[in-house]
């Protein structure tokens, strides 16, 4: 998962299969974005979601927001190639609200 | 148009020589950040903007200051840089804070220091 200590993680999968990335935190979170970023890009949002949903979806698309575990998921169902990119998670913190990213995962979907 | 433009794009520079980096963005949003990505670590916060001349620290604003005189204009200047300021440089803005909506980042800006 992101944030934390941990390396960036690298995902692969085949067309057709579903994939579910995690972020984790340790403060309280207002809100959460996922973004991608595709190569030579910059990162754009795909999904955000508040504590007060638990459950948001756009298209194949599906991120989760679990204020007790103080984690997010994001998930694709029936990835396609055009879903490889790397997705960040970010939340805002502090009183002024400073966004901070995790370090990414790397997704790959072969076709 | 909904637009973060960045430029320059590339850029070269020898060690100790002074790097600006300018950003421009057409929304009137009111708060923009400067980030750095690096291989595996992410997007690290630079610098973040609250309006014209309302600019805060983020994690890690060594070595880096920056400059607001327009809302809709915000720029990252490196004083004398160094080589492990070699990094990809992304502007971004958004309508108030990240708690109320998302972040608009720009195509990036690649800086190589020699």
């Amino acid at each position: 998962s992101q944030w934390g200590e941990e390396n960036l993680q690298a995902l692969s999968i085949q067309e057709g299969e579903d994939v579910t990335m995690n972020c984790s935190y340790k403060t309280y979170t207002t809100v959460v974005h996922w973004y991608r970023q595709d190569s030579g890009r910059g990162p754009a949002l795909i999904i955000l979601i508040r504590s007060n949903e638990r459950e948001k979806r756009s298209g194949r698309l599906r991120a989760t927001l679990d204020t007790s575990s103080q984690s997010s998921s994001l998930s694709i169902t029936a990835a396609q190639c055009e879903d490889t990119a790397v997705y960040f998670c970010a939340r805002a913190s502090g009183g002024n609200y400073k966004p901070t990213f995790g370090k990414g995962t790397s997704l790959v979907v072969h076709p | 148009d909904m637009k973060v433009t960045q430029m320059p794009r590339y850029l070269i520079k020898r060690m100790g020589e002074n790097v600006l980096l300018e950003c421009g963005q057409d929304m009137s949003h009111e708060t923009m950040y400067w980030y750095r990505q690096d291989p595996g670590l992410g997007l690290q916060l630079i610098y973040i903007s609250y309006d014209v001349d309302s600019n805060s620290e983020g994690d890690i604003p060594k070595g880096y200051r920056v400059s607001r005189k327009k809302r809709e204009h915000f720029s990252l200047i490196l004083d004398s840089a160094k080589t492990n300021q070699t990094s990809v440089y992304f502007c971004a803005s958004s309508f108030q804070g990240a708690n109320t909506g998302q972040l608009y980042f720009g195509e990036g800006s690649k800086l190589t220091v020699l």
